[in-house]
């Protein structure tokens, strides 16, 4: 069973940042949380993962509450093709290991013009 | 970089045929995964390679389910005999290793009647 709690949909106004909680409340010390989402008919997409830390790349931000529990997955600008299903995960992800990737419900980010 | 390829893209049999589905991963990648997903739900892993070892198949139902590594590259995923309750889309995925993200072809969709 997935480790994390989602809300089932969310809208948001495009051009505006989206910003997708999750709960991990049960995460373990050496457990990362992933990001990943699935465009209508596509394979899933990897977006961003981390540990602790807050963590930016060029499709998202991550933000990680400092007691681990839960995070926020921010898209700074949502376009429409941003509209898609958004799933965020816990595994373990140490040297040369690497948990499953065990997928829930999901978001279901409807970007609005 | 060439992305994971999977083919069919759709497939359309009656109960108790058989399918094959097949996948070639990106180039250098150790790890390859198949995933089930049915309509609503995320995907599940039914089965981990590395190399052309098998990981993880717990989730493969073994009386009706096969899949196979061969050198280590491409694989293919077996059903035979179908079921109804076996209409999903079957993904590909592929990493560098265990511990590092996964990506994941377009899928082959499985219509079972």
């Amino acid at each position: 069973d997935a480790k994390t709690t989602q809300p089932t949909s969310m809208d948001c106004a495009e051009g505006r940042a989206a910003n997708l909680p999750c709960n991990h409340s049960t995460i373990s010390g050496n457990e990362y949380v992933y990001w990943y989402r699935q465009i209508h008919s596509q394979g899933p997409q990897y977006i961003i993962h981390g540990l602790k830390n807050n963590e930016t790349n060029e499709m998202a931000s991550l933000i990680i509450t400092e007691d681990r529990k839960s995070s926020t997955l921010i898209l700074p600008h949502a376009t429409l093709r941003d509209t898609a299903v958004y799933y965020c995960i816990v595994r373990v992800a140490g040297y040369n290991q690497g948990g499953k990737l065990i997928f829930g419900q999901g978001t279901e980010l409807s970007v609005k013009p | 970089e060439a992305g994971v390829a999977q083919s069919p893209r759709y497939k359309i049999i009656e109960k108790r045929q058989s399918v094959a589905f097949w996948c070639n991963p990106i180039s250098g990648h150790a790890t390859l995964y198949w995933y089930q997903q049915i309509l609503g739900q995320g995907p599940k892993l039914l089965i981990q390679f590395q190399n052309n070892g098998v990981v993880d198949d717990s989730q493969l139902p073994k009386d009706r389910f096969s899949a196979e590594r061969l050198k280590g590259v491409d694989s293919t995923l077996k059903i035979q005999p179908a079921k109804l309750e076996d209409s999903a889309v079957y993904l590909c995925a592929s990493s560098l290793s265990t511990a590092l993200e996964q990506y994941f072809g377009p899928g082959t969709r499985l219509t079972v009647t």
